[in-house]
């Protein structure tokens, strides 16, 4: 079946740290790949996204992501976190022309 | 570049109304793509809408129902509300080609009692 794969509820990190986010897909071809931010009670803000070509991508805030044809997967990674970056992430492949997210990491930053 | 605009941003409505949310895309975007967002569910695709016609739907009742006008604007419309349709209900911009991104709104708080 098809589906995207957040596999962490909840993370949480100290500030200064490094991050990396999971996510798996399930699609027959390599779909277009994004990741979003939403603090809470706002909208979700594109950090970045994969089309082809290069599979390191860099977004904005200091973020990247890899994309790895062969493991399904387009981790997001952050060398080191800030406190600011507490928030909640969605991986979200584009098929069929719409966006189908997944459930959602929430990244939790302590001092 | 002002960025997409959901208004109301709140909205409390009683069982069995109706209601009606707006989504100003951004200028030069011609999709516009609508979600819902519960605790529950997650984030759900409604529908898009392209030069003013439904190129997708998602699986959701037909009490939920939508249109973009000439100049972009979307407006979806939920009849008959239910207290499930509690949500968060995002617009998302693009400019609806094959390699682009989709921007959202703040999206529009709907809290039915």
């Amino acid at each position: 079946a098809q589906s995207v794969t957040q596999p962490d509820i909840h993370i949480t990190v100290s500030e200064g740290a490094s991050l990396e986010l999971r996510c798996n897909y399930s699609y027959g071809a390599t779909p277009y790949l994004f990741w979003y931010v939403q603090s809470p009670g706002q909208g979700l803000q594109l950090l970045l996204k994969y089309f082809s070509g290069d599979t390191l991508v860099q977004g904005i805030k200091g973020f990247e992501a890899e994309f790895k044809r062969s493991q399904s997967s387009f981790n997001l990674r952050k060398p080191s976190v800030h406190w600011s970056d507490a928030a909640e992430y969605f991986c979200a492949p584009r098929v069929a022309d719409k966006l189908i997210f997944g459930t959602g990491t929430r990244l939790q930053v302590f001092p | 570049k002002a960025g997409v605009t959901q208004t109301p941003r709140y909205l409390i409505k009683t069982r069995g109304q109706q209601v009606t949310l707006s989504c100003s895309p951004i200028s030069g975007h011609r999709s516009v793509s609508w979600y819902q967002q519960t605790p529950g569910q997650g984030l759900q695709f409604l529908f898009e809408y392209f030069s003013e016609t439904q190129r997708n739907k998602g699986n959701f009742p037909g009490r939920f129902s939508g249109r973009q006008f000439s100049n972009s604007r979307s407006e979806m419309n939920v009849s008959t509300l239910e207290l499930g349709d509690s949500a968060l209900y995002l617009c998302a911009s693009s400019l609806g080609t094959k390699n682009t991104e989709a921007f959202f709104g703040q999206g529009t708080r709907l809290t039915v009692v």
